[in-house]
């Protein structure tokens, strides 16, 4: 089976940059990716890694150990509008969906 | 091409009853998936299509469940007789599948929102 841990919360401050983790237990491994959910919306792409290291796209950057099935997504310069829910998601070969971790939900302080 | 569309947006519907949901994905898209979301929690899959058939079905999907894209274009979820338990918000998502069985475009509609009362 496959599993996702992600922390269920993380608060920031405005401005600041916040690293939100995630680490995965798969039978094989595609990539990790990083979607986005405000209240209400549908999730949205953001970044993915097939293979080790940093993926930068803007402000957000996306960083992957396979060796350590661990991977983050980082958010710099903190904007009020990144208030949402991130969640990490994998997808095995073999294995044609991709599977969510429950989501970290970002709060922003101004 | 606007997305991945979803009708309606909210349904709010007697426990018992049966309820329908519609979804358009993009058009050159040819896997469809559902996925199931309830508060707090993220998206976990239901049953995907590629092209009319439906490839996979979760054991989230009991029988009361249905789904069907028959043309290979718009799918359809049918929940007969309703529970509580089965509110939620019901996403629909699709994308491309290309060489080597990658992945492209995985996109997400914004749900229809299911109450049962």
């Amino acid at each position: 089976g496959q599993s996702l841990e992600q922390p269920s919360e993380v608060t920031a401050v405005e401005g600041a940059i916040v690293q939100i983790n995630c680490t995965y237990q798969t039978s094989g491994f595609y990539g990790l990716s990083w979607y986005q959910q405000h209240d209400g919306g549908a999730p949205t792409f953001l970044s993915y890694n097939a293979l080790d290291g940093l993926e930068e796209t803007g402000r957000f950057s996306s960083f992957l150990s396979r060796s350590d099935s661990y991977g983050y997504l980082l958010l710099q310069e903190l904007q009020m509008k990144d208030s949402a829910s991130y969640f990490c998601a994998v997808r095995s070969p073999g294995d044609d969906k991709i599977i969510f971790g429950k989501g970290t939900r970002l709060h922003i302080l101004p | 091409d606007t997305g991945v569309s979803q009708d309606p947006r909210h349904k709010i519907t007697k426990r018992g009853q049966n309820v329908t949901f519609r979804c358009d994905p993009i058009s050159e898209h040819n896997r469809l998936y559902w996925y199931r979301q309830t508060l707090g929690q993220g998206p976990e899959f239901l049953t995907y299509f590629q092209n009319e058939a439906q490839l996979e079905k979760s054991r989230l999907l009991s029988d009361r469940f249905s789904a069907e894209r028959p043309k290979g274009s718009f799918s359809t979820l049918e929940i007969q007789r309703t529970e509580q338990g089965d509110s939620a918000m019901y996403l629909c998502a699709s994308s491309t599948i290309g060489q080597q069985g990658a992945i492209y475009g995985y996109t997400f509609g914004s749900g229809t929102r299911l109450t049962v009362v």
